[in-house]
């Protein structure tokens, strides 16, 4: 099925570096949200992103809604071990309006 | 309950084998829905219910995959003659009004077929 193409797939970084992931469509979606997946759990929503242009922060995490609608990209500073997971971008929009797609997924590994 | 309730954890299935899915959501959510989630890969939708109707089925891979909710509450998936390629999590989510608003998930049955 199609899915959103999702970058890095994986990143090492130092405790206290700041990270930065993106996604990319070649359809539109009217919302962007980016989840975190860790192992043997659900994704959990840490932010959902509802207008082109906007600009939203949760805590340490600020992500971005493309204006072109096609595009979005999550940072985290000041990375902590508890970051650690797999980070997905989702879109949601279209016809089908209880579907989201989902990316592959970027797995960051925080080394203390 | 406090969070979207999913059963069982784990499930072994013989090649042909029926299985049963279930998921309780949280308490007065009217949407629900069905993810398959391949090893190594982001979740992929299947179905989509809004009360007891089922709005949208367009993700399911086969007729072999049935699911339903008919009092608009606990919803259950079920894969009929499973197929090794059926190996997957099965993740079901709530949320309280539309699709996009507090997507809560659960943690999911992973499914292997042997």
């Amino acid at each position: 099925g199609q899915q959103l193409n999702q970058s890095p797939q994986s990143m090492f970084i130092q405790e206290g570096e700041d990270v930065s992931m993106n996604c990319t469509s070649s359809s539109i979606f009217n919302t962007w949200l980016w989840y975190k997946q860790d192992p043997g759990e659900g994704p959990v929503l840490l932010i959902a992103l509802y207008k082109a242009g906007e600009l939203t922060s949760n805590g340490r995490l600020t992500a971005q809604f493309g204006i072109t609608r096609k595009d979005s990209f999550l940072n985290i500073s000041a990375s902590i071990p508890s970051d650690v997971g797999i980070y997905f971008c989702a879109g949601a929009g279209g016809t089908s309006y209880g579907k989201l797609t989902f990316g592959q997924g970027t797995i960051l590994t925080v080394h203390p | 309950g406090a969070g979207v309730s999913q059963s069982p954890r784990y499930k072994v299935a013989k090649r042909g084998q029926d299985v049963a899915l279930r998921c309780d959501p949280i308490s007065g959510h009217v949407s629900l829905f069905w993810y398959q989630q391949a090893l190594g890969q982001g979740p992929e939708f299947l179905t989509y219910f809004q009360n007891e109707a089922q709005l949208d089925k367009s993700g399911l891979p086969s007729d072999r995959f049935f699911a339903e909710r008919p009092e608009g509450s606990v919803s259950t998936l079920k894969i009929q003659r499973t197929q090794q390629e059926d190996s997957a999590v099965y993740l079901c989510a709530s949320s309280l009004v539309g699709p996009l608003y507090g997507y809560t998930f659960g943690s999911g049955t992973r499914l292997t077929v042997v």
